[in-house]
């Protein structure tokens, strides 16, 4: 069964202090992995794609990375308003919905 | 670009009546268009997969019957909650794959905050 899961649930920084967020998966045949960022009480907003082991993509302070089995969102030097939950999502070849794990919500702090 | 709207932002409705939710993609065309539910601190669940002059397909245990699908052009679909019940509050966000570019992009509207009473 394809399933996608992240950690850690809640994650608090320092305004500045770098870190990672993890999105392991299992898929049959992925087609793309996917990270969006949502705010409360808003729709996820589309951050980065990412199709091959090795990819890499980047965004101000955010940097998605790709592995056979993992994802990381690696967010550097962080500051409040990159407070919200981070959802990770993959396409397998089945069909075209994607699948979501829980997300992880990033508080920081000044 | 890559725009995605929904209608209302918010609904208060009574128990029993129907509510309808419009998703639009404001600049692009999306044969393909998604309806999720979302209860408060969870992620988001797939409840149906909207195409462009076809059925919708409705996930497993969402009722079609309760929740209509039309998708009508390449621009708009709707979700119907009919004979609305309270579990039916809920946050409904749409998304719409655009029919260019990436393979399996989606871009998601504001969502639509429904409370039953």
């Amino acid at each position: 069964e394809d399933q996608v899961t992240q950690s850690p649930e809640a994650l608090r920084l320092q305004e500045g202090e770098s870190s990672s967020l993890n999105c392991s998966y299992t898929v049959s045949g992925l087609r793309g992995l996917f990270w969006y960022r949502q705010d409360p009480g808003k729709g996820p907003e589309f951050l980065f794609t990412l199709y091959s082991a090795g990819e890499e993509k980047e965004k101000e302070r955010l940097k998605a990375t790709l592995t056979k089995k993992e994802s990381f969102l690696h967010i550097t030097a962080p500051k409040p308003e990159d407070s919200a939950t981070y959802l990770c999502a993959v396409a397998n070849q089945a069909g075209t919905a994607l699948i979501f794990g829980k997300g992880t919500t990033l508080s920081v702090s000044s | 670009g890559a725009v995605v709207s929904q209608h209302p932002s918010w609904v208060i409705c009574k128990s029993g009546t129907s509510v309808k939710i419009e998703c639009r993609s404001l600049d692009f065309q999306a044969t393909t268009m998604f309806w999720y539910r979302q209860f408060p601190k969870q992620s988001l669940m797939l409840m149906a997969t909207s195409n462009e002059g076809s059925k919708a397909t409705y996930e497993q245990g969402v009722e079609k019957d309760k929740f209509l699908i039309n998708h009508a052009s390449l621009t708009l679909s709707t979700l119907t909650v009919t004979s609305a019940h309270p579990e039916d509050s809920s946050f409904y966000i749409c998304s719409a794959q655009p029919d260019y570019g990436a393979y399996n992009e989606q871009f998601f509207g504001p969502g639509t905050r429904l409370t039953v009473l």
